[in-house]
């Protein structure tokens, strides 16, 4: 049971570039959230999901994009990276939405655009 | 807007001394608090939780949190500390916008000196 992965773990980019972060989760869970975190700044909700097709935005949304094309992935996506995106970003899960319930948290992916 | 916050940024203590670590947040109506841990290298994990009901929530590892209602507190304590307790502690809330909706404060980094 491996709880919630996050791939990849590491990725350099430069401005400009694109990519995707992928989170999986094997716990049958509704929801799922992605997070960055800054120093000083704690975690900071970027995106989240009630379900299976849905999205929903939350604190710091601007510059990404998210799927739930699956009920056990949830994807990022940054179209053109910026500097101020470097950051490490953590994916979580949980069964009943956050507020209500323990929610579960991947090792994070740290991306640094040069 | 509503938020949280966590006053002591880098505490240093000392084995077996008491802990007490502040976390307050803005908003007038029915919220729920989480204290989240991020041991070194290891992924985010729940401390304890309080929904409703005795304030005095007890969690793992020895901590426990008083919700105080009247200073929109949630403070995280533990008696006698251990080396191992060593992480960033992060307060949590929801309610402020809506229930699936977790905002972070922005941590405390407890070291704890053998």
């Amino acid at each position: 049971n491996a709880g919630v992965t996050q791939t990849p773990k590491f990725r350099v980019l430069k401005t400009g570039q694109s990519m995707t972060l992928l989170c999986a989760q094997d716990m049958n869970h509704e929801y799922m959230y992605w997070y960055r975190q800054d120093p000083g700044m704690g975690l900071r909700l970027i995106h989240y999901s009630v379900g299976e097709g849905t999205t929903a935005k939350g604190e710091v949304p601007d510059g990404y994009n998210v799927s739930r094309l699956k009920k056990q992935n949830f994807l990022l996506g940054l179209e053109s990276a910026a500097p101020s995106q470097t950051s490490v970003y953590f994916c979580a899960s949980s069964g009943q939405g956050a507020g209500y319930t323990e929610a579960f948290f991947g090792q994070g992916t740290r991306l640094t655009v040069v | 807007a509503q938020s949280v916050s966590q006053h002591n940024h880098h505490v240093i203590l000392s084995e077996a001394a008491s802990l007490e670590l502040g976390c307050n947040y803005s908003y007038g109506g029915t919220v729920n608090l989480f204290w989240y841990v991020q041991y070194p290298g290891q992924h985010l994990q729940l401390l304890l939780k309080y929904f409703s009901g005795d304030p005095l929530v007890k969690g793992i590892k020895g901590f426990e949190a008083e919700f105080i209602k009247s200073k929109f507190s949630f403070n995280l304590r533990k008696p006698s500390v251990q080396w191992s307790d060593t992480a960033e502690y992060f307060c949590a809330v929801t309610g402020l916008y809506n229930n699936n909706d977790m905002r972070f404060g922005a941590g405390t980094r407890l070291t704890v000196k053998p």
